[in-house]
């Protein structure tokens, strides 16, 4: 199956400061979606983003979808951003969401 | 719209014991899918259907069953619980990814299950 690969694993920033996440999977897709999910567990959708660019407030996503990787960009951290971040994506003629493992964001005040 | 909506919230079970974990979205969405999540990984595939009347499995299906009667509803059955079954449980809506090219996913709020 197609291979979701998230970096950094953990991220610990102070409040204010700027952040790149990153999210590389190995075949092509037809879905890319960020989520984010809150201390209380539930899973937000960020961005549907299988390719291009798009901006949400202090937060943007890229997709490069023939390099095979997606970026998340956080500016102007808050601490009601911490969570984690997940990237999930669908291959190509499939129909399966395929998680990464997440990267887990905490923001100091 | 509410969306997709799951119950319960919480349940606890003792080994042996079969329960079912109801799912319904009101968006028209074909592809419905139900993942369980355990402490610190990301979501995994336990089954899935992509209309009414058909189901597939997914990652980790061992253990449940579904079935899919209308497009709104889509139940997780555990048949006889299992502390391994012990996790968070997440169903999810689309339109079909093979009928059209936005099949954005969206989560309803989770059932936190706990088997003794």
């Amino acid at each position: 199956g197609i291979q979701v690969e998230q970096s950094p694993p953990d991220l610990i920033l102070q409040e204010g400061a700027n952040s790149t996440l990153r999210c590389n999977f190995s075949d092509s897709v037809n879905n890319l979606q960020w989520f984010h999910q809150n201390p209380w567990g539930q899973l937000i959708n960020l961005f549907y983003i299988p390719s291009g660019t798009k901006q949400n407030g202090r937060l943007s996503a890229t997709t490069v979808a023939t390099e095979r990787y997606s970026l998340l960009y956080i500016s102007s951290s808050q601490t009601t951003d911490s969570g984690v971040y997940f990237c999930a994506v669908v291959r190509t003629s499939g129909s399966r969401l395929t998680f990464g493992e997440g990267t887990q964001l905490t923001v100091n005040p | 719209n509410a969306g997709v909506t799951q119950t319960p919230k919480f349940q606890v079970l003792k080994t042996g014991q079969s329960m079912t974990l109801q799912c319904a979205q009101d968006m028209n969405h074909e592809y419905m899918s139900w993942y369980r999540q355990d402490p610190g990984m990301g979501l995994r595939l336990i089954h899935y259907s992509v209309g009414a009347g058909i189901t597939d499995q997914g990652e980790v299906p061992n253990g449940y069953n579904v079935s899919r009667s209308t497009t709104e509803d889509f139940p997780l059955r555990l048949l006889s619980a299992a502390p391994s079954q012990t996790s968070v449980y997440f169903c999810a809506s689309s339109y079909s990814p093979g009928r059209s090219s936005y099949n954005e996913q969206f989560f309803g709020p989770g059932t936190r299950l706990t088997v003794l």
